[in-house]
């Protein structure tokens, strides 16, 4: 079974506004990943954040966690044309998520 | 240095057909992953080995798909008797060691069609 589930499915922008995307989860984790998939292309990490900490920075990705909610959310700030990709979450078990469809217009 | 390498790029087979897919991690890996995923779908999990060992194979359908990785290093997806349900992007990954405390590193991913 999929263990992070991300919503919403689908979400379109305009270029130079913030995304957020989330990601729930059934059972307690230790750590948790998000990586992003262009279309045609593999999958690339961006960020991993552990159970014992509740935000974290990379560039303009901001990722909180929320042990008590079971929850997680990725936000893009300025986003960009070329941050058009699906973003997935994944937890202790390396299960994935459906993901979420990001589309920004330029 | 050299990322993860999946051959073939492209499978096309006859359903009933075997089908091996090979992996190359990064050299001095010890966790490896296979993920198949079809359109619009995410990865679907199937089994990943710490060093030589199937330490999780709770993912794989059933017994028509067997994995190994006999020296730790390259892994082969084996497929028998394929049926066209089978037909997907299966994808590799490796990272130092297993766990989601490690960043895992894809390869491009073999897509196999089943005709």
């Amino acid at each position: 079974s999929q263990q992070g589930e991300e919503d919403p499915q689908a979400l379109s922008i305009q270029e130079g506004e913030n995304a957020t995307m989330n990601c729930s989860y059934k059972t307690s984790i230790n750590n948790l990943q998000w990586y992003r998939q262009n279309s045609g292309r593999g999958l690339v990490h961006l960020i991993l954040i552990r159970s014992n900490e509740r935000e974290k920075h990379s560039g303009r990705l901001r990722v909180t966690l929320d042990t008590s909610k079971k929850s997680s959310s990725l936000l893009i700030t300025a986003s960009r044309a070329a941050d058009t990709a699906s973003y997935f979450c994944a937890k202790d078990d390396m299960r994935f998520g459906a993901g979420t469809r990001l589309t920004v217009k330029p | 240095g050299a990322g993860v390498s999946q051959t073939p790029s492209n499978k096309v087979t006859e359903k009933g057909k075997y089908v091996e897919l090979r992996c190359d991690p990064i050299s001095g890996h010890t966790a490896l992953y296979w993920y198949r995923q079809s359109l619009g779908q995410g990865p679907e999990f199937l089994i990943y080995f710490q060093g030589t060992g199937a330490a999780d194979d709770s993912g794989l359908p059933n017994d028509r798909f067997f994995a190994v990785r006999p020296e730790g290093s390259v892994s082969t997806l084996k497929i028998q008797r394929t049926e066209r349900g089978d037909s997907a992007v299966y994808l590799c990954a490796s990272s130092l060691e297993s766990g989601t405390a490690y960043e895992q590193y894809f390869g491009p991913g073999t897509r196999l069609t089943v005709t």
